[in-house]
């Protein structure tokens, strides 16, 4: 079964940067985008980019670019999403998710809390 | 950037009552349009997707309708596990959510 399983909840400064990985399993890693969603507490959800595993090629919204670094190692199925110069508004939780072959996506990562605090 | 807008923000239903939510996009996104459903503490669960198709799983009693600007998720007879988060998402140029609509027992 498609599964996708992130790495542990950080906690991080201002001004530092943040690595959330995303292990991809039951399917063909580099057969589907990923993209990267994130959710503050209490709040709704909102895109971050995708990654085409196969190619590389990414896609940022707006709002992150700049700060955003999406990559793959395709050897292991990870996915990967760095985020940089992190502020408290970047406290939330990440998610990674699977682009389906329809366009919206299908399957989630379980999250990775970032809590950014001095 | 395509604007989605939910409403109501809160939505007050009794188990086996019918429940209508609405999404509306700033702009035409044809008929790529999603709908998932989030729990506390879960990622969200996809629904639907080309407007009114049901992804894999998902009970009939959930169904989707509308294309272009308007859409509407309907949930015929509420159960109990119903009672969630509800985001619409369009896909038609990059990805934008909805603020979400939260149904509530009444």
């Amino acid at each position: 079964q498609v599964q996708l399983v992130q790495s542990g909840a950080e906690v991080k400064k201002p001004g530092a940067s943040v690595k959330v990985s995303c292990k991809a399993s039951g399917y063909t890693f580099t057969s589907y985008d990923i993209n990267w969603v994130r959710q503050a507490t209490g709040q709704g959800l909102e895109w971050m980019g995708w990654m085409n595993p196969n190619s590389g090629n990414t896609g940022y919204a707006q709002k992150f670019q700049g700060r955003v670094t999406m990559t793959r190692n395709t050897s292991i199925s990870t996915a990967y999403m760095e985020l940089s110069s992190l502020r408290s508004e970047d406290t939330a939780v990440y998610y990674c998710a699977r682009q389906s072959p329809a366009g919206t996506v299908d399957y989630w990562g379980q999250g990775t809390l970032v809590t950014v605090s001095s | 950037e395509i604007v989605m807008t939910q409403s109501p923000a809160t939505l007050s239903v009794s188990p086996g009552e019918r429940a209508t939510l609405s999404c509306r996009a700033s702009q035409s996104v044809s008929s790529n349009l999603a709908w998932y459903q989030q729990k506390p503490g879960q990622a969200p669960r996809l629904l639907i997707y080309g407007a009114s198709t049901r992804a894999t799983g998902i009970p009939a009693r959930f169904s989707g309708s509308g294309s272009g600007t308007e859409f509407t998720l309907t949930i015929s007879s509420l159960q109990s596990e119903d009672f969630a988060v509800y985001y619409c998402q369009q896909y038609n140029n990059w990805y934008t959510f909805g603020q979400g609509t939260k149904l509530e027992i009444k």
